[in-house]
């Protein structure tokens, strides 16, 4: 089955201890990208990727890395947690860079205290 | 940051009523996207649009683009339970907006049905 998988679903940690989301995906998409998703605030973006060692900052990229070693992988580092860092997290894929149907992983609710 | 502001934010209708979203942004678009999202689900695409112009029709849901790229809509006639959910617009500057590779979300607009 075509799809995106992100791990934990739910995660509850404190502040200033490394965690990764890991996101994957198995239709060989070029095209990678994280979000945030915050109360009346919509879909923010993080960080994407058009390729495999690349990767270019989104609209909230403060706090945050990625990396893109292999092309259906694309885990998203929080190195030093913060509570405004709290928020719903979705990955997401899309065949092309230039666009297209963005497919989204069933998202991370990550809660910093 | 360049925006596209969607409104409303909210809009509660009864089951078998009708419901709009508009999407509207200040700089002209290649295209624009939209995507529902159910309660505690994830977004899902639902269609792209590219033309100026374009008017697209899903069963109950009519989607169109302006003539200046500039502004998009998404109605849906005669709402049932299975709508219910926040729709938004994703658009895909022309130029201008960081990379080329980005999609500017609007904020959503939830469906709301009355009991």
């Amino acid at each position: 089955e075509a799809q995106v998988t992100q791990n934990p679903r739910y995660l509850i940690t404190v502040t200033g201890k490394k965690l990764t989301v890991t996101c994957s995906q198995n239709m060989n998409h070029e095209y990678m990208s994280w979000y945030r998703q915050d109360p009346g605030l919509g879909l923010r973006q993080i960080y994407y990727s058009m390729n495999v060692e690349v990767t270019d900052k989104g609209d909230v990229p403060e706090g945050y890395k990625v990396s893109r070693k292999e092309k259906r992988n694309f885990p998203l580092i929080l190195e030093s947690p913060s509570p405004n860092q709290t928020s719903l997290y979705f990955c997401a894929s899309s065949l092309r860079r230039e666009g297209g149907e963005q497919f989204f992983g069933p998202g991370t609710r990550l809660t910093v205290l | 940051g360049q925006q596209v502001m969607q409104i409303p934010q909210y809009q509660h209708v009864q089951e078998g009523e009708d419901f709009t979203t508009y999407c509207n942004s200040s700089t002209t678009l290649s295209n624009i996207q939209w995507y529902k999202q159910r309660p505690g689900g994830h977004p899902v695409f639902l269609i792209q649009l590219v033309k100026s112009g374009e008017v697209k029709k899903q069963k109950r849901l009519t989607f169109q683009f302006g003539e200046a790229k500039k502004n998009s809509s998404l109605h849906i006639t005669a709402t049932q339970t299975t709508d219910v959910g926040t729709y938004f617009c994703a658009g895909k500057s022309r130029s201008g907006w960081g990379s080329n590779y980005q999609l500017i979300w609007g904020a959503g607009t939830k469906l709301i049905i009355k009991p």
